[in-house]
C-alpha cells in the first residue's frame, strides 16, 4: 500500500526549533515531487514547500522561507523539514504529501500522510 | 502570487442532489495544473480531480471538474452520503507558490 507517515510533530515555545520527518512506502519515493502542507486549526489549506525526486528544485512559501528547509533522502524513503524561529503563526497539522515529478514544476498531490500536530506557544 | 476564491462558502443540499462548486482564479491558470481535493474532518485531504477534468485513481464519475483560465468548477452529479465535506481547489504548476481556495463545505440540508 501506498503510505506517508509524519512523525517529529509537537509543543514548541517561541523561537524554537522543530523537525519533522516523513517516511514513505508501497511508490518509487525517487520519482515524486514531495511537499509540506499545513493546516492551522479550523483553517483551510497552506503549501508550506516542496522538492523535486532528484532535490534538484526546491520551492519555500514566503511565510517560511530563511526559516525552514526541506531536504530528502532517497535512500531512505524520508522527507524532512527542518523549522526554526518558530511563532505562535506555524501552528498547525503539517501533512507530507506527493505526486509524480513534472520536472521543475510541482505536481499535485495524489498521496497523503495523516499529519503531524505542531504547536507553538509559551 | 495567484489567488484562489471559492464559492459559496457552504452549500447545504440533500442527498441525491447535484453540487456545483465554484473556483475563481486573480489572474489565467494552466488547465493542466488545477486539482480539486476533497477532506473530512480529522482527514487527510484527497485528490479528487487534476489537470482540471481528470479524475485520479479510484475517484466515482459521480465527481468531474470543468473549465479553463479563471474560472473552474466542480460537480457533483448526485450526492451520495459519503460526499458532505468540505472540498479545496489548488493551482499548481511551474509558477510557485502553489495555492489553494479558501474550500466549500458541503453540508446535509
Amino acid at each position: 500500500d501506498v503510505q506517508l507517515v509524519e512523525s517529529g510533530g509537537g509543543l514548541v515555545k517561541p523561537g524554537g526549533s522543530l523537525r519533522l520527518s516523513c517516511a514513505a512506502s508501497g511508490f518509487t519515493f525517487s520519482t515524486y515531487t514531495m511537499n509540506w502542507v499545513r493546516q492551522a486549526p479550523g483553517k483551510g489549506l497552506e503549501w508550506v514547500s516542496s522538492i523535486s525526486g532528484s532535490s534538484s528544485y526546491i520551492y519555500y512559501a514566503d511565510s517560511v522561507k530563511g526559516r525552514f528547509t526541506i531536504s530528502r533522502d532517497n535512500a531512505k524513503n524520508s522527507l524532512c523539514l527542518q523549522m526554526n524561529s518558530l511563532s505562535a503563526e506555524d501552528t498547525a497539522v503539517y501533512y507530507c504529501a506527493g505526486g509524480p515529478d513534472i520536472g521543475a514544476a510541482i505536481n499535485g498531490c495524489d498521496t497523503w500522510g495523516q499529519g503531524t500536530m505542531v504547536t507553538v506557544s509559551s | 502570487e495567484v489567488v484562489l476564491t471559492q464559492s459559496p462558502g457552504t452549500l447545504s443540499l440533500s442527498p441525491g442532489e447535484r453540487a456545483a462548486l465554484s473556483c475563481r482564479a486573480s489572474q489565467s491558470v494552466s488547465s493542466s495544473f488545477l486539482a480539486w481535493y476533497q477532506q473530512k474532518p480529522g482527514q487527510a485531504p484527497r485528490l479528487l480531480i487534476y489537470g482540471a477534468s481528470s479524475r485520479a485513481t479510484g475517484i466515482p464519475d459521480r465527481f468531474s471538474g470543468s473549465g479553463s483560465g479563471t474560472d473552474f468548477t466542480l460537480t457533483i452529479s448526485r450526492l451520495e452520503p459519503e460526499d458532505f465535506a468540505v472540498y479545496y481547489c489548488q493551482q499548481y504548476g511551474d509558477s510557485p507558490p502553489i495555492t489553494f481556495g479558501g474550500g466549500t463545505q458541503v453540508e446535509i440540508k
